[in-house]
């Protein structure tokens, strides 16, 4: 989606560095969703962000939201093998009713 | 614990045919949605249906109809499919649309039109 802009693309870490997803909005964020997908499975829901300069831990993974609700990133502590996957940011916006969902970052942790 | 059950699966079409993906949700959610995905554009949101009753275009709605059957139910339909359908198709229900309600979705459709 164009409203949505995610990097990197694809990323290769070894297991037990850190690493950081980011999604750009040109436009206010309303809400902004971090979701994880395997490989061949559908999408499953990591966090939530709607507040400007908020930040949400899950295990070894923390979000935050910028104070101008446009850019979010998705940090990954010592990564593990288990954290491999596609991560995609979704966001709604303040104008329309429509949801829209980033590229995506494909992530490979090699052991 | 079902959550967001997609059917068929995978499935292979002949150019023209018509095909309808089927979704179900057992969460009692209003709201839902069907996606497709495609390598390098990220997921694309095809209809989604507010409540029940109501259904609307999304940003790729060329070629599909939808139908909110009831609650529970909601059916993407290509009537004369094209190659440029061939994508993995899902759907996602949320308790209702807007803020603070993520979309839970089903493991989705892999449909190729040859």
């Amino acid at each position: 989606s164009q409203e949505l802009e995610q990097s990197p693309q694809s990323l290769i870490v070894q297991e037990g560095k850190n690493l950081t997803i980011n999604c750009t909005s040109s436009k206010t964020l309303y809400g902004l969703y971090w979701y994880k997908q395997k490989y061949g499975e559908g999408l499953i829901f990591l966090m939530m962000l709607q507040k400007g300069g908020e930040e949400k831990s899950h295990e070894k993974i923390t979000a935050k939201l910028d104070e101008k609700k446009q850019q979010s990133s998705l940090h990954i502590t010592a990564s593990q093998p288990s954290h491999a996957g596609i991560y995609l940011c979704g966001a709604d916006f303040w104008t329309g009713n429509q949801f829209y969902f980033g590229t995506g970052t494909s992530l490979t942790v090699i052991p | 614990n079902a959550g967001v059950t997609q059917t068929p699966k995978f499935q292979v079409l002949k150019t023209g045919q018509s095909m309808t993906l089927q979704c179900a949700q057992d969460m009692n959610h209003n709201s839902m949605y069907w996606y497709r995905q495609d390598p390098g554009m990220g997921l694309r949101l095809i209809y989604y249906s507010a409540s029940e009753g109501t259904t609307d275009k999304g940003e790729v709605p060329n070629g599909y109809n939808v139908s909110r059957l009831n609650k529970r139910e909601f059916s993407l339909r290509l009537e004369s499919a094209a190659p440029s359908q061939t994508s993995v198709y899902f759907c996602a229900s949320s308790l209702r649309q807007g803020s603070s309600q993520p979309q839970h979705f089903g493991d989705g459709t892999r449909l190729s039109i040859l």
